[in-house]
């Protein structure tokens, strides 16, 4: 199974700051990486996939780089409603495995 | 619209068995890969099983293997997951999810498709206690 590491495991940041997570796999994926939020009791939602395509309805303020084992979501003005868990999912093949999330708390 | 519901939310105890359905609508259902994933307390995600979009091909993850079973009906829209032999480690929120793909062409014989869970549920709550 590939696995997938992300960092930081948390960070506090403030309204408006630029904030950056990393997730790095154990093997090359090439860009076949994605990106999910998700809020306390709700189910993950999709930010980026395919490493830096951005999902339809999704603010510009998030983006993603990254290919082969690397990669980073960004945002670039944090808004109060970001304040969530992040993760990374590989779809490169089967299992399709998840980082171990980055939690985004307000300072 | 697009959407996954869930169902069979329990409490059973432990050795004992559950049926979880994932009910889908808006889309074509038929034509999609479908996962199981589940967030145990305070924990990240985990995929636990997928069924190919005809049920053709299953997969499931180590810590499940010989005791969970997917399924799906196309004729009436729905994902299941059998659960059998429960554990406490089995407790956890179940959610279902699509996967869609996107097809970049890079020449025109050389094609990718990116995957990625494009549609979930709510998610429903196993139990798993004595």
């Amino acid at each position: 199974d590939i696995q997938m590491t992300q960092s930081p495991s948390s960070l506090s940041a403030s309204v408006r700051d630029r904030i950056t997570i990393t997730c790095r796999a154990s093997q090359s994926i090439s860009s076949y990486l994605n990106w999910y939020q998700q809020k306390p009791g709700k189910a993950p939602k999709l930010l980026i996939y395919a490493a830096s395509s951005l999902q339809s309805g999704v603010p510009s303020r998030f983006s993603g780089s990254g290919s082969g084992t690397d990669f980073t979501l960004t945002i670039s003005s944090l808004q109060p409603e970001d304040f969530a868990t992040y993760y990374c999912q590989q779809s490169y093949s089967t299992p399709r495995t998840f980082g171990q999330g980055t939690k985004v708390e307000i300072k | 619209e697009v959407q996954l519901v869930e169902s069979g939310e329990g409490l059973v105890q432990p050795g004992g068995s559950l049926r979880l359905s994932c009910a889908a609508s808006g889309f074509t259902f038929s034509s999609y890969a479908m996962y199981w994933v589940r967030q145990a307390p305070g924990k990240g995600l985990e995929h636990v099983s997928v069924i190919s979009s005809n049920g053709g091909s299953t997969y499931y993850a180590d810590s499940v293997k010989g005791r969970f079973t997917v399924s799906r009906d196309n004729s009436k829209n729905t994902l299941y997951l059998q659960m059998g032999s429960l554990r406490a480690e089995d407790m956890a929120v179940y959610y279902c999810a699509r996967e869609s793909s996107v097809v970049v062409t890079a020449t025109p014989r050389k094609k990718y498709y990116y995957y990625y869970m494009d549609v979930w549920g709510k998610g429903t709550t196993v139990t798993v206690s004595s």
